[in-house]
């Protein structure tokens, strides 16, 4: 158990539909990641917040989008979602923001599947 | 951009082999790289790093050296096990994009007994 949970485990909508994805950060972790892995793509890092701000931002859509609250919680938010949007999305933690060898902790991921 | 490209698999092994999984990246600067695993049903797990040029990273027997002067940061275990079936995946990260972790497309493990 890495410490990091993401709800909900599974996720199933429509196209055009609107989810929204959490991640809770392990204890004291400041930094949180998201990744989307998907069969084509393979994983690939989204976005980055750090102690509430964005940090960093990856290949993410504009339809899609996320935050980081007070209480360091997470979510991301995808919208008008496409078929291709189906994939696993991970959270992963750190306990800081800007180091290149600092590991990260990923959560066990929430499969999203549009139909 | 930086890119990590590793051996295509699924790699097949019977117990006690000896394994590689080739990685190779390109980057600028002074990346960190790493290997995760991923366990089938579960998250990515830190296999093990290494923070300098030189540096063999070891972790349940695994191991791995980063060596710049080929940009190549190989995974290697003496005697595998059935219980390391699982997708491996090189990756690396630079100080000054955040920290995220650029992948390679995983190497899928299958050692049977």
């Amino acid at each position: 158990d890495s410490g990091v949970t993401q709800t909900p485990k599974h996720l199933i909508t429509a196209t055009g539909q609107r989810v929204t994805l959490r991640c809770s950060p392990r204890s004291g972790d400041l930094s949180v990641y998201w990744y989307q892995q998907s069969l084509d793509q393979g994983l690939q890092f989204l976005i980055q917040y750090y102690n509430g701000e964005e940090r960093a931002k990856g290949n993410i859509l504009e339809r899609f989008s996320a935050q980081q609250f007070p209480d360091l919680h997470s979510e991301l938010n995808l919208s008008s979602l496409e078929l291709g949007d189906s994939a696993l999305y991970f959270c992963a933690s750190s306990p800081r923001g800007g180091q290149g060898n600092n590991e990260q902790f990923f959560g066990p991921g929430t499969r999203l599947t549009v139909l | 951009g930086d890119s990590v490209t590793q051996m295509e698999g699924p790699v097949t092994l019977s117990e006690e082999a000896f394994l590689t999984i080739n990685c190779t990246y390109t980057a600028t600067g002074y990346p960190s790289p790493f290997w995760y695993v991923q366990y089938p049903g579960e998250g990515l797990q830190l296999l093990l790093k290494a923070t300098k040029a030189d540096d063999k990273g070891s972790n349940k027997g695994f191991e791995a050296t980063y060596r710049k002067e080929t940009t190549s940061f190989h995974l290697e275990k003496g005697s595998v096990q059935v219980s390391d079936s699982a997708v491996y995946f090189c990756a690396l990260s630079r100080n000054n994009q955040g920290g995220k972790l650029i992948f390679g497309q995983g190497t899928e493990l299958s050692v049977k007994p």
